[in-house]
């Protein structure tokens, strides 16, 4: 079975520069999540998917992050413009989670490391 | 408060010692409980979940102590494998499962 994936793996860019990172996730995993990992630190979830829409964003900083998941598969996060403290991997995770069951397990992907210069 | 902790390490420990990880979190409500591990520039992959009654797999145990909000790890007979950050990670199922982590714990195994 296919893992997630995602593209790029590295970045650099300039402040105020815009950046675009893409994920597909596990095929027939219905949720999918964007999780930024600073360094030293765990990841910290930026958004939240359940098919196509949107379930939780309340840690993702809208006036320069976007993320969408349009047909309810892949999806593309989307920082604009980028601050120096954006420097982090940008981990895409999914799992097969249904609302109101219990908990399961979320497979990550290899990740983006995003350096802002 | 941060709403789980742990002690970020790193613990050095020789090959074959027993060490054990501690995690606290804040929010009562949370339902499912997790370990996690992350080599180095690698992503998290999980290790076990940890259930009320503690589990075991393998050399790894779990534990689970509602009342006082904390989550342990045991390792047994360490290899220099074992070498990484193991994250602490709580779930809440207000609806949507939301995962939180843990700044990790790093672990480093020496012959």
């Amino acid at each position: 079975e296919a893992g997630v994936a995602q593209s790029p793996r590295y970045k650099i860019i300039e402040k105020r520069q815009s950046v675009a990172f893409w994920c597909n996730p596990i095929s027939g995993h219905a949720t999918l999540y964007w999780y930024q990992q600073i360094l030293g630190q765990g990841p910290k979830l930026l958004i939240q998917f359940q098919n196509n829409g949107v379930v939780d964003d309340s840690q993702l900083p809208k006036d320069r992050f976007s993320a969408e998941r349009l047909k309810g598969v892949d999806s593309t996060l989307k920082i604009q413009p980028a601050k120096l403290e954006d420097s982090a991997v940008y981990l895409c995770a999914s799992s097969s989670y249904n609302p109101g069951t219990s908990a399961d397990e979320q497979f990550f992907g290899p990740g983006t490391r995003l350096t802002v210069l | 408060r941060k709403e789980v902790e742990q002690d970020p390490g790193p613990f050095n420990v020789p090959e074959g010692a027993t060490v054990a990880f501690n995690c606290t979190y804040s929010n009562s409500a949370s339902q499912s409980f997790f370990w996690y591990r992350q080599d180095c520039r690698k992503e998290p992959k999980l290790l076990m979940s940890v259930y009320s009654s503690g589990n075991e797999d393998g050399r790894f145990t779990a534990q689970l102590n509602r009342a006082s909000q904390y989550i342990s790890l045991l390792i047994r007979d360490s290899k220099l494998s074992d070498s990484a950050t193991y994250l602490c990670v709580v779930s809440s199922l207000g609806g949507f499962q939301k995962l939180v982590f843990g700044t990790g714990t790093r672990l480093l195994v020496s012959p």
